[in-house]
């Protein structure tokens, strides 16, 4: 089983500063790699997919990078909607054994 | 536009069995996985098991395989997750999330449904 870590646990940021959240995987996943937010009492949101590619309707200060098995979520100027927590999720293998990281919290600072 | 509604909370006694839905719309509902994913109180995301309703295949997690059944119906486009035999750890908001079509991260997501076990 491939095993993500996301590093820091938490990460406090002012608003109008950069953020830069950290995943790594166990073992390649190649670029099979997904971003979400999730809010409080929300359900999670797909933000990145593909380790780069912004999903639909995602403002473009959110930008994915990393191939392999380290990965990155910047989000460039911290607004107030993007306080909450950032999971990473792989999804390289078949049959699925899709699975997700930990999460960073991002609060404010 | 894509949606998925899910059925609304529950509150069980340990032993119940329950079955929960969620309802998609605004695709073609036999040509996407469905998934499910357990979040516990306070903690993170976990992948349960997903299905594609177009032919029934079913995929599970190793942590979940044996503990719940993923189903669907396709006439009227909804997936199912069942308990035969609650337990209190089963205590978790549920999400069912649609797989992109190329790409299999969870592209759209359900409101949740929360499952309180208590007796």
């Amino acid at each position: 089983e491939i095993v993500m870590t996301q590093s820091p646990a938490t990460l406090s940021v002012s608003p109008g500063e950069r953020a830069t959240l950290s995943c790594r995987a166990s073992q390649s996943v190649s670029s099979n790699l997904a971003w979400y937010q999730q809010k409080p009492g929300q359900a999670p949101r797909l933000l990145i997919y593909g380790a780069s590619t912004r999903a639909t309707g995602i403002p473009a200060r959110f930008s994915g990078s990393g191939s392999g098995t380290e990965f990155t979520l910047t989000i460039s100027s911290l607004q107030s909607e993007d306080f909450a927590v950032y999971y990473c999720q792989q999804y390289n293998n078949w049959p699925p054994l899709f699975t997700f990281g930990p999460g960073t919290k991002v609060d404010i600072k | 536009e894509v949606q998925l509604v899910q059925s609304g909370a529950e509150v069980k006694k340990p032993g119940e069995s329950l079955k929960i839905s969620c309802k998609g719309s605004g695709y073609s509902f036999t040509s996407y996985w469905i998934g499910w994913v357990r979040q516990m109180p306070g903690k993170g995301l976990e992948w349960m098991g997903i299905i594609y309703p177009g032919d029934s295949d079913t995929r599970y997690s190793p942590s979940f395989q044996g503990q719940v059944t993923i189903s669907a119906d396709k006439s009227i486009s909804t997936a199912y997750l069942q308990w035969s035999s609650l337990k209190a750890s089963d205590t978790a908001m549920y999400y069912c999330a649609r797989l992109g079509g190329t790409t299999k991260n969870f592209q759209h997501w359900g409101q949740g449904t929360l499952v309180t076990v208590s007796s």
